[in-house]
């Protein structure tokens, strides 16, 4: 998890809230994506950046919104929460090249 | 479009021994990466060890070896003297050229190492 932070560590929301889950890397890394997690499954990309100004649909990108603020910051909104987007959310910077991903810690988020 | 498989969805090791995780991937791109990652009951999720397409040697890192197999597509995870530390999912990954550096997971293997 080295110099990757999300905030908050967990949240609840009502059907129909919105929020906004925050990211920061100290890595001076270009790449920056967000993913999620549903019980029992691997992580599945939701939308990327590849660099500052930019960023990318990925596999499950409906009902979220991104927002590259600027190289370090990569923030994920959900405008009307549903509980199918109950699950843990992970943000993530590149590593070099081919190489690692580094992970935040995550976000549990419950929708009810 | 990549994808990877997991067909072992929870297995047990005994303690000191050897285990082997399966992953098989399936891309068009000649120019890929491989990676595994552990989640432990914690959450994160740690980074163990890569292997890229072009690379001729099966990659190493400590306990965890890296049996990869280009022909049958297969990238498993070998760790050898299994500790109780160890249990915790496992999920391989890959990258591709055509993909950017975008991961897709496989569905993971829960390890549990058995004293």
């Amino acid at each position: 998890n080295a110099g990757v932070t999300q905030t908050p560590k967990f949240q609840v929301l009502k059907t129909g809230q919105s929020m906004t889950l925050q990211c920061a890397q100290d890595m001076n890394h270009n790449s920056m994506y967000w993913y999620r997690q549903d019980p029992g499954m691997g992580l599945r990309l939701i939308y990327y950046s590849a660099s500052e100004g930019t960023t990318d649909k990925g596999e499950v990108p409906n009902g979220y919104n991104v927002s590259r603020l600027n190289k370090r910051e990569f923030s994920l909104r959900l405008e009307s929460a549903a509980p199918s987007q109950t699950s843990v959310y992970f943000c993530a910077a590149e590593g070099r090249g081919f190489y690692e991903q580094y992970f935040g810690p995550g976000t549990r988020l419950t929708v009810t | 479009a990549q994808k990877i498989t997991q067909t072992q969805p929870g297995m047990f090791v005994q303690e000191k021994e050897a285990v082997t995780l399966d992953c098989t991937y399936d891309t068009s791109d000649p120019s890929y990466g491989l990676f595994w990652y552990k989640q432990p009951s914690s959450g994160e999720m740690i980074f163990l060890i890569y292997q890229g397409s072009y690379d001729q040697q099966n990659a190493t890192e400590g306990r965890y070896s890296l049996n990869f197999q280009k022909a049958r597509k297969s990238a498993n995870l070998v760790i050898s003297a299994s500790q109780l530390g160890d249990s915790a999912m496992y999920f391989c990954a890959m990258t591709a050229n055509n993909a950017g550096n975008m991961l897709t997971f496989g569905g993971g293997t829960r390890l549990m190492v058995k004293p």
